[in-house]
């Protein structure tokens, strides 16, 4: 089965830089992807590691490394409208079942 | 494009009752997954359609069932409710099985009380 463990929560200061990590047990998946949800709104994809290293977005950079099950991803320049909910997830290689980690909520104060 | 379409947005139903849950994908997305999203569990997979059929179902109980229409629209409905049946009920579309992007709708919040 597949299990992503990520922190609970992480607070950081506007301009800052975070990164919110994510572990994982897996027999196999395609990719790390990761999404973002605000309070009362629904999960929006973010980015997408097919390969390991890693991939910038604008403000967002994901990280994976297979070889250390591991995978994060890193906001820069932190505006208080980052301040959401954010989940990794693997798309099972057995089954193509999209999994989510517990999830991080990050908190930017002014 | 329209984006996924969840209905209803909100729903209280009280304990022992049935409810149905409707989810419209993106247009030529053919593939609807279905979550269960609460405070101390995150988003726990129900189960997949595509093409009509069942490819994945997650560990839940069979009071859970869903469906999936010829349009790619589908349903998922919950017997029996429970008080801990309370959450956000979440669709998501892809194009295929197995894309690396999955487009959510803005869910359904069932309460049970």
């Amino acid at each position: 089965g597949q299990s992503l463990e990520q922190p609970s929560e992480v607070t950081a200061v506007e301009g800052a830089i975070v990164q919110i990590n994510c572990t994982y047990q897996t027999s196999g998946f395609y990719g790390l992807s990761w999404y973002q949800q605000h309070d009362g709104g629904a999960p929006t994809f973010l980015s997408y590691n097919a390969l390991d290293g890693l991939e910038e977005t604008g403000r967002f950079s994901s990280f994976l490394s297979r070889s250390d099950s591991y995978g994060y991803l890193l906001l820069q320049e932190l505006q208080m409208k980052d301040s959401a909910s954010y989940f990794c997830a693997v798309r099972d290689q057995n089954t193509d079942k999209l999994i989510f980690g517990t999830g991080t909520r990050l908190q930017v104060f002014p | 494009k329209a984006g996924v379409t969840q209905t209803p947005r909100y729903l209280i139903k009280t304990r022992g009752q049935q409810v149905t849950l409707s989810c419209s994908p993106i247009s030529g997305h053919r593939s609807v997954s279905w979550y269960q999203q609460t405070p101390g569990q995150g988003l726990q997979f129900l189960f997949e359609y595509f093409s009509e059929t069942q490819r994945n179902k997650g560990n839940f109980p069979g009071r859970f069932s869903g469906r999936q229409f010829s349009n790619s629209r589908s349903e998922m409905n919950v017997s029996t409710l429970e008080l801990g049946d309370s959450a956000l009920y979440l669709c998501a579309s892809s194009p295929i099985r197995g894309a690396p992007e999955a487009f959510f709708g803005q869910g359904t919040r069932l309460t049970v009380v």
